[in-house]
């Protein structure tokens, strides 16, 4: 149980166009999701958090205009990457909290952005 | 602030036993979390421990927790080459947002 995934595992686009990434909890319902970044060789950076049906938490120094993160339902986040430039290339990897003191995150496998 | 430090490198021989090691800065954390990430795929949640426990084992896994010293280390028994991975130490975040602290992570590799 408490699978988690991602669409899609890949995307290379050219500078200017925005990118769409999902993330969804496959066997379990999320009421919180997160966003991170992942760069070469480097720890996880939390981007935002999610919370169904209401606006998403930005982390300082993330521009929320640019990463839109949507979760319009309890299994469904997504995060558009808008006017996507070299910069924003990366691994950006979602994760889902399950309910309960744990609050243990299950992540997905991540999406690798290039931007050309 | 918070912050979760590791030591970034690890080599063993294959049949060892490998420990990772954390140190975390937060009093309040609750929960404290080992991940492992393979390459270029996404994390693997692999055991966690509650803050009032100083020891959880879970099969050839062993999270040892020193809550004074704010130390936190995992221990992998007869380490095999499918272990060899980055290994995540995460510190919960107070508050309900529940956010993870991570560690820079540990490079495990393991030698035939």
């Amino acid at each position: 149980g408490a699978v988690v995934s991602q669409h899609p595992s890949w995307v290379i686009c050219k500078s200017g166009t925005s990118v769409k990434i999902e993330c969804r909890s496959l066997d379990f319902q999320a009421t919180t999701m997160f966003w991170y970044r992942q760069f070469p060789k480097q720890s996880l950076m939390l981007m935002a958090t999610s919370n169904e049906g209401s606006k998403a938490t930005y982390e300082q120094g993330v521009e929320k205009d640019k990463f839109l993160i949507n979760h319009a339902s309890l299994t469904l986040s997504t995060l558009t990457v808008t006017s996507a430039h070299p910069e924003d290339s990366s691994f950006y990897i979602c994760s889902a909290r399950l309910p309960g003191l744990a609050r243990e995150q299950f992540f997905g496998p991540g999406t690798r952005l290039t931007v050309l | 602030g918070e912050d979760v430090e590791q030591s970034l490198f690890l080599s063993v021989r294959e049949g060892d036993s490998s420990v990772i090691n954390c140190t975390y800065t937060d009093s309040s954390s609750t929960y404290l979390y080992w991940y492992k990430q393979e390459p270029g795929a996404g994390l693997q949640l692999l055991t966690y421990i509650f803050s009032n426990m100083d020891m959880k084992q879970d099969q050839r896994l062993t999270v040892l927790l020193n809550k004074k010293d704010k130390h936190l280390s995992l221990r992998i028994a007869d380490t095999q080459t499918g272990d060899s991975a980055i290994y995540f130490c995460a510190d919960s975040r107070g508050g309900s947002q529940g956010n993870l602290i991570f560690g820079k992570g540990t490079k495990l590799s393991v030698k035939p």
